[in-house]
């Protein structure tokens, strides 16, 4: 079967470092996406990786290892408004989207 | 605003009821999907209309059915609903057979009572 693990919940401090954790096995590999989801809203895009290594984006950046299967999502300055929940899915060998079940990141004062 | 307009936003419907969910992209995008969001729970994929023809989830009960008139509209039809098919609703579209994001609707939260 096809899976996607991440934390179900991580705290942080305002100002400090995150990393937030995807591992997945599916079948097939063409990408793995980052998302952030704010409460009540919809899932806006953040990162898209396809080969090995650090893609950085601002305070954001995301890392991908197709041989251990696994990526991160590393939040910089972290901010108040960083609260959400991050969403990893992986593109199939059918270009279907797996999901894993989010991530809710809090950030405190 | 993402290009993906849902509505309603939020829906309390009894069990009886039948109501309608739409979804409109007009980002030029030829896959539409329709996904379940639970709390603590993967998106669970329920649609997919790829070149508006439907990839069906099995899984999916009888009681949602969905319409794609157009490569711009997407529909969820629903009818005599169980209170556990209470979650947010969400519609996205994206490019398909490449490697390109899906664009999310915000959402229809619905209260199954």
């Amino acid at each position: 079967g096809q899976n996607i693990d991440q934390p179900t919940e991580m705290t942080a401090t305002e100002g400090a470092i995150v990393q937030i954790n995807c591992t997945y096995q599916t079948s097939g590999f063409n990408g793995l996406f980052w998302y952030q989801q704010h409460a009540g809203e919809a899932p806006t895009f953040l990162s898209y990786n396809v080969l090995d290594g650090l893609e950085e984006k601002g305070r954001f950046s995301s890392f991908l290892s197709r041989s251990k299967g696994y990526s991160y999502l590393l939040l910089k300055e972290l901010q108040m408004k960083d609260s959400a929940s991050y969403l990893c899915a992986v593109l199939d060998s059918n270009y279907q989207l797996i999901w894993g079940a989010g991530t809710k990141l809090i950030i405190k004062p | 605003e993402t290009g993906v307009t849902q509505t309603p936003r939020h829906l309390v419907m009894g069990m009886t009821n039948k109501k309608s969910l739409k979804c409109e992209q007009h980002l030029g995008h030829n896959a539409m999907y329709w996904y379940k969001q639970s709390a603590k729970k993967p998106l669970e994929l329920m649609f997919v209309y790829s070149l508006e023809e439907r990839v069906e989830n099995n899984s999916v009960p009888s009681r949602f059915s969905p319409e794609c008139p157009n490569s711009s509209h997407l529909f969820l039809h629903l009818h005599t609903l169980q209170p556990e098919d209470s979650a947010l609703y969400l519609c996205a579209s994206r490019v398909t057979g490449e490697n390109t994001e899906a664009f999310f609707g915000q959402g229809t939260r619905l209260t199954v009572v």
